[in-house]
């Protein structure tokens, strides 16, 4: 079946820009994430969904960064005011929200401020 | 703080020998691991994980060992294959799987 989709896939924003990256989950996954992966390290938690609702936003390193996913299925990442320490790799990834847990990730968006 | 660690950056292995990739962690309250694969422009693939409650769990030609006194798990492959080159990534989640916790990566080089 078909996995987590991303898009766009590659990101050129000037500094000051805003920007939205999206993510389609596998249907029917309940649970949808967002993490950054900076060069050379691991995946750093963003947030998480629960269906429509936005249960954990802990992640998100300042108030230009917001996260939505209004029917529950399609997530949008926006980040206002873009900066340079912005420029990273944007994965989504979904799962059933059953144990072991595990999330399907998608390709990723690089976003590159210049 | 990192809560889990993947201390080696890099291995090299030859093809049909075992790899060996480890992982330690610092927070009592994980209760899963993952391992997780990932090739260049690809996000992560889910390869195998492990439950607290058990020390090891196998797949194939993959097998994760799971220390709980000592904080520590680990990956093996056997036999190493070209095809298995790649940045693999230990991930842990609490009881809660509201998000998972990285470490920062090895990098596999399997020779042939």
């Amino acid at each position: 079946g078909a996995g987590v989709s991303q898009s766009p896939r590659y990101k050129v924003a000037k500094r000051g820009q805003d920007v939205a990256l999206r993510c389609d989950p596998i249907s029917g996954h309940v649970s949808l994430f967002w993490y950054q992966q900076a060069l050379g390290q691991g995946p750093e938690f963003l947030t998480y969904f629960q269906n429509e609702a936005q249960l954990d936003k802990s992640g998100l390193p300042s108030d230009r960064f917001f996260a939505e996913r209004p029917e529950g299925s399609v997530s949008t990442l926006k980040i206002q005011r873009t900066q340079q320490e912005d420029s990273a790799v944007y994965l989504c990834a979904s799962s059933d929200g059953l144990p072991p847990y595990e999330q399907y990730f998608g390709p990723g968006t690089r976003l590159t401020v210049t | 703080d990192q809560q889990v660690k993947q201390n080696s950056p890099s291995l090299s292995v030859q093809e049909g020998r075992i790899s060996i990739l480890n992982c330690d962690y610092t927070n009592s309250m994980f209760d899963y691991f993952l391992w997780y694969k990932k090739y260049p422009a690809e996000g992560p693939t889910f390869l195998i994980s492990i439950s607290s409650i058990k020390d090891k769990n196998e797949d194939g030609r993959f097998t994760v060992f799971l220390n709980k006194s000592a904080k520590h798990l680990s990956l093996h492959i056997v036999p190493s294959q070209p095809g298995d080159s790649a940045v693999y990534f230990c991930a842990a989640s609490t009881n809660a799987g509201n998000m998972l916790t990285f470490g920062g990566g090895t990098r596999l080089m399997v020779k042939p």
